[in-house]
């Protein structure tokens, strides 16, 4: 079945560094991929999706490009602050009557 | 336009109770999804409902159930609570265009159940 692999963490970073979380994925056909947030004590947020290879989804500085060729979706942004920290969920959603599909999550803590 | 609300935001049961988790989605929103989410298994989908029905089922025990109304509300059930119960259960909604993966789905702040 579809799956969703993401890098282990926890990642900490200092602040106004350079993010990267790996997100790769299984899927059959051509599935869309999103990228959620979610901040202590809430439910997820939609940060940004692609729903087709090469497309770029961007938010609030992150971004996030689907590579068909390497089955991947790896969440970038540039200058991290210290609200950044949060735990992020890498997800697909394949064609027809098939729920999301989430990665393990990866937690994320930015230091000023 | 109001997100997804759910109700109530935190409960503390005892085992071998029940509980009923309640759900309104976005204006407009037909499809209604729900996801148990606990540190060692992750997000797990639960069940999806459109128009009152159930069009997806994930793997739970019979114990969990759910029902959704005609405006499109749901509630999610869970009998003879079992410690392993305890999570945030998420509420999720989107529009409904025939199973497109286009779909985007949006969640709820959760509902906190702890099984004491």
């Amino acid at each position: 079945g579809d799956s969703v692999t993401q890098m282990e963490g926890p990642v900490t970073l200092s602040e106004e560094a350079f993010l990267t979380i790996n997100c790769t994925y299984t899927a059959t056909g051509y599935p869309s991929l999103f990228w959620y947030v979610q901040y202590p004590g809430e439910g997820l947020q939609l940060l940004l999706k692609a729903t087709k290879a090469d497309d770029k989804g961007s938010n609030k500085g992150f971004e996030a490009t689907y590579r068909k060729e390497t089955t991947s979706f790896h969440l970038e942004k540039g200058s991290v602050q210290v609200s950044d920290s949060a735990v992020y969920f890498c997800a697909l959603l394949n064609s027809g009557n098939t729920p999301l599909v989430f990665g393990k999550g990866t937690r994320l803590s930015v230091i000023a | 336009k109001a997100g997804v609300t759910q109700t109530p935001r935190y409960l503390i049961k005892t085992r071998g109770q029940q509980v009923t988790l309640s759900c309104s989605p976005i204006s407009g929103h037909r499809s209604v999804s729900w996801y148990q989410q606990t540190p060692g298994q992750g997000l797990q989908f639960l069940f999806e409902y459109f128009s009152e029905t159930q069009r997806n089922k994930g793997n739970f025990p019979g114990r969990f159930s759910g029902r959704q109304f005609s405006n499109s509300r749901s509630e999610m059930n869970v009998s003879t609570l079992e410690l392993g119960d305890s999570a945030l259960y998420l509420c999720a909604s989107k529009t409904f265009t025939g199973g497109a993966r286009t779909d985007t789905q949006y969640f709820g702040p959760g509902t906190r159940l702890t099984v004491l």
